[in-house]
């Protein structure tokens, strides 16, 4: 159980094109998703927090109409990097709280495998 | 400030060796720590979660230990196996949901 899937596991695209990553809880709802970015040898650098139903908080430094983050289901949080530049290749990883665990206050985390982006 | 550090940066060890990698955390309030594995490419997976009140929690070869007075935590890996090469980061949960990462430790088993 607790399984997070990602869609595509890499892409690559052309400077000022626009690509969409999907996020994916498949056996339990998650009220909650987050996006992260990692560069090489570097941990997780949390970019925002979606809230299924309502607008997805930025942290602070990260472009809201850059990276557009759509949550409209319980299980489905979507990233879409828009006029995508070379700058922004990197390894995007969300991570999906299971909303029983707020129950149990362990705010247990459930982390997807990634995806690769690479901007030409 | 909410920091997490961990060390060694990175760790080099034998095939069937045990090792032990550390955490240091400055988080207030804290909630749970938790250790990751993260192989190259891959999201990170959870090897143990451990509330204030635990002092140590083992998963297979995986045993962590937290001292809630010291705020320190390690991950000792029994016998290991050249599958245990990856990175490994310490993540503390603040009250209220935030995660704080440390920068991980590269942990390589040669045979």
């Amino acid at each position: 159980g607790a399984v997070v899937s990602q869609h595509p596991s890499r892409v690559i695209c052309k400077s000022g094109t626009s690509v969409k990553i999907e996020c994916r809880s498949l056996d339990f709802q998650a009220t909650t998703m987050f996006w992260y970015r990692q560069f090489p040898k570097k941990s997780l650098m949390l970019m925002a927090t979606s809230n299924e139903g309502s607008k997805a908080t930025y942290e602070q430094g990260v472009e809201k109409d850059k990276f557009l983050i759509n949550h409209a289901s319980l299980t489905l949080s979507t990233l879409t990097v828009t006029s995508a530049h070379p700058e922004d290749s990197s390894f995007y990883i969300c991570s999906a709280r299971d909303t029983k665990s707020l129950i149990n206050r362990i705010n247990e985390q459930f982390f997807g495998p990634g995806t690769r982006l690479t901007v030409l | 400030k909410n920091q997490v550090e961990q060390s060694p940066q990175s760790l080099i060890i034998l095939e069937g060796k045990n090792c032990t990698l550390q955490c240091n955390y400055t988080v207030s309030p804290f909630s749970n720590l938790r250790w990751y594995k993260q192989d190259t490419g891959r999201g990170p997976v959870s090897l143990t979660i451990m509330t204030f009140s635990e002092n140590t929690k083992s998963n297979g070869r995986y045993t962590a230990t937290l001292d809630a007075d010291t705020k320190q935590s390690s991950l000792h890996i029994t016998a290991s196996q050249l599958s245990d090469s990856a990175s490994y980061i310490c993540v503390v949960s603040a009250s209220g949901g935030k995660l704080i990462f440390g920068q991980g430790t590269e942990l390589s088993v040669k045979p």
